[in-house]
């Protein structure tokens, strides 16, 4: 049974560009959700797809998108990006009906 | 006031101590209860996971969760320098969809 993968692991990227992140899920998970932490700070939900549907959404602006794949992978996009989006970028998966969630490894981004 | 307050310490203890971390909440609404152990530059793993108030033990860990105070707390007995990590809690609502709201974290260092 393979976890939750990542990628890239590490990202450095200018202010006011675009940036794609990447997550497959835990076999058999069907509920994906991206998190995003800060230097110091737990995990801020920023939104979470069930069946190729966003299903639940946190306190984080319109230009932080996503999608689900028929496979269940996700992709987190964020656009204009700017210096507060400086931090470690995680992905959660959990089964049907699950309460635990499996997190990757995340995904660390720079904006300089 | 936030949702979920947990100390960030730092903590450090040494080898062989009995270790406890705790997290009040504010939001009664919070049914599932979790413990994450998160490593440097690694993602949250998830160490224990309760259900309502009581206790669950595994191994040398122990969770507590008491709904009337709004209180949880995880144990670790006989911890180790392999245990020095920081210890997330996190909370969810009832029902199988829905995000996690997490504390800061606490940082614990296990002193051989």
């Amino acid at each position: 049974e393979t976890g939750v993968t990542q990628s890239p692991t590490h990202l450095i990227k200018t202010r006011g560009q675009q940036v794609t992140l990447r997550c497959s899920s835990q076999s058999g998970h069907n509920t994906v959700s991206w998190y995003q932490q800060a230097l110091g700070q737990g995990p801020q939900f920023i939104f979470q797809y069930y069946r190729e549907e966003e299903n639940g959404r946190g306190n984080f602006p319109p230009r932080f998108s996503g999608l689900q794949f028929p496979n269940y992978s996700s992709e987190l996009n964020v656009n204009a990006l700017e210096l507060d989006d400086s931090a470690l970028y995680l992905c959660a998966s959990s089964q049907p009906g699950g309460h635990g969630y499996t997190f990757g490894s995340g995904t660390r981004l720079t904006v300089v | 006031q936030k949702e979920v307050e947990q100390d960030p310490g730092p903590l450090s203890v040494p080898e062989g101590a009995i270790v406890s971390l705790n997290c009040t909440y504010s939001n009664s609404a919070f049914q599932y209860f979790m413990w994450y152990r998160q490593y440097s530059r690694k993602g949250p793993e998830l160490l224990m996971y309760t259900y309502s108030s009581g206790n669950k033990e595994d191994g040398r860990f122990t969770a507590q969760v008491d709904k009337s105070s709004k209180y949880i707390s995880l144990f670790i007995r006989d911890s180790q320098p392999s245990d020095s990590a920081t210890y997330l809690c996190a909370m969810k609502r009832g029902g199988s969809q829905g995000n996690l709201i997490f504390g800061k974290g606490t940082k614990l260092s296990v002193k051989p």
